[in-house]
């Protein structure tokens, strides 16, 4: 059984087009993330959730809004894509309150805007 | 500058080489992880680190707090250890920082 799966794992679209990512876990953490990475390969954090609750979200677009309708579910939604916004997405969870629990990746998600 | 830093940036190694990634920090840890991004894209997790040394295999990491400061070690290394090797500190289970990544590529 997959830890952390993403869908879908390839998304091309249209620039101005509305898409979501959608990602679940089933290890029983508290906390949830998505990261965006970039051509050169660096990880960033757009968003973290806390037993569904928005605990981090750092500077993105507006355009961008995590969904988390329970703690194994944190979807992203982009609004109005941008060429800028191809990257790959990648969802990750962990226990937190050991304050030094694994993270775990799903697959990523490679969105590319036309 | 970054807050955590990676080097080398590329690394090309022969199959049986030893090999040594480092990373440096800046800010207060809980915990150091090491991460391995193969080609296909998927990232998992080698090692968590808030002290010492620890080894699983050919790889063996180890970290000192008090310099801010941890290795990667590749014993004996092999063309599928070819791969990005991210290292990410942990802020207390608030937030992750990446460094930006070593790319390694072990030749046959």
């Amino acid at each position: 059984d997959t830890a952390v799966s993403q869908t879908p794992k390839y998304l091309v679209t249209q620039m101005g087009n509305d898409k979501s990512i959608k990602c679940e876990q089933n290890l029983g953490h508290d906390t949830m993330y998505w990261y965006k990475q970039d051509s050169k390969k660096f990880l960033k954090i757009m968003f973290s959730y806390n037993n569904k609750e928005l605990i981090i979200n750092e500077t993105v677009p507006n355009r961008f809004s995590p969904k988390s309708p329970d703690k194994a579910h944190l979807n992203l939604h982009i609004n109005s894509l941008e060429l800028g916004d191809s990257a790959v997405y990648f969802c990750a969870s962990r226990r937190r309150q050991t304050n030094t629990g694994e993270l775990f990746f799903g697959e990523g998600s490679r969105l590319t805007v036309l | 500058k970054n807050e955590v830093e990676q080097s080398p940036q590329n690394l090309t190694a022969q199959e049986g080489e030893f090999i040594t990634i480092n990373c440096s920090y800046s800010v207060g840890i809980s915990a150091l992880h090491w991460l391995q991004q193969h080609p296909g894209g998927g990232i998992v997790s080698l090692f968590m680190l808030s002290s010492g040394k620890k080894k699983h295999g050919r790889l063996i990491a180890t970290i000192n707090i008090q310099e801010k400061h941890s290795s990667l070690h590749i014993t004996a290394s092999h063309p599928r250890d070819s791969a990005v090797y991210i290292c990410a500190v942990d802020n207390y289970g608030q937030n992750f920082v990446f460094g930006p990544g070593t790319r390694l590529s072990v030749l046959p």
